[in-house]
């Protein structure tokens, strides 16, 4: 258990509709990050927060929104989902450079 | 542009042999430098680091790494691996600039063979 808690695990959906990813980080972690895997892309950033406010964005779309909210938890949601947003995504959390980050296990998004 | 170059996507090593897995990274200044190891369904895990001081780090489950700045290099190395090695390697680089975040190599699969 690295202590970073992601659900869920699984989701299947059909193309258009909207998913909430929840993560809560570990302990004494304030920074937040989402983090999308898949085959062609590799892992790819999509957005930061820091202590309830947004700090760094990467290659999210505009359909993707995030927020971190006071207990630190944070929440990715995905809208008008289509086929391509299948993909592993992972939420990650850290106590700053130079120490890393701790990744959770990842919600396997699944598009139908 | 600043980028993670893992020129090797797929390595096969047999058990007991030695391993090196190749990273290079692009950007001015040296930053910091990550490898994590990412098994079948799993998240990744931090392997090891390098921020600073000794250029050979040492890490978990009997890997090192060793920074080389003359050629922008952070090769991992293992000096006898074992079949619960097999999994995906992603090295990581930190620029330590404000709105940035961890940029990762496309990552190398890890086989290993009896």
């Amino acid at each position: 258990d690295s202590g970073v808690t992601q659900t869920p695990k699984h989701l299947i959906t059909a193309t258009g509709q909207r998913v909430t990813l929840r993560c809560s980080p570990r302990s004494g972690d304030l920074s937040v990050y989402w983090y999308q895997q898949s085959l062609d892309q590799g892992l790819q950033f999509l957005i930061q927060y820091y202590n309830g406010e947004e700090r760094a964005k990467g290659n999210i779309l505009e359909r993707f929104s995030a927020q971190q909210f006071p207990d630190l938890h944070s929440e990715l949601n995905l809208s008008s989902l289509e086929l391509g947003d299948s993909a592993l995504y992972f939420c990650a959390s850290s106590a700053g450079s130079p120490y890393g980050y701790t990744f959770g296990s990842g919600t396997r998004l699944t598009v139908v | 542009a600043q980028s993670v170059t893992q020129p090797d996507i797929h390595i096969t090593v047999s058990e007991g042999a030695s391993l090196e897995l190749r990273c290079n990274y692009s950007y001015g200044a040296t930053p910091y430098l990550f490898w994590y190891v990412q098994s079948p369904g799993q998240g990744l895990q931090l392997l090891l680091k390098y921020f600073s001081g000794d250029t050979l780090v040492q890490g978990i489950k009997g890997f090192e790494a060793e920074f080389k700045r003359s050629q922008s290099s952070f090769n991992l190395r293992k000096p006898s691996v074992h079949w619960s090695d097999a999994a995906e390697y992603f090295c990581a680089v930190d620029l330590n600039q404000a709105g940035t975040a961890l940029i990762f190599g496309k990552g190398t699969t890890l086989s290993v063979s009896s």
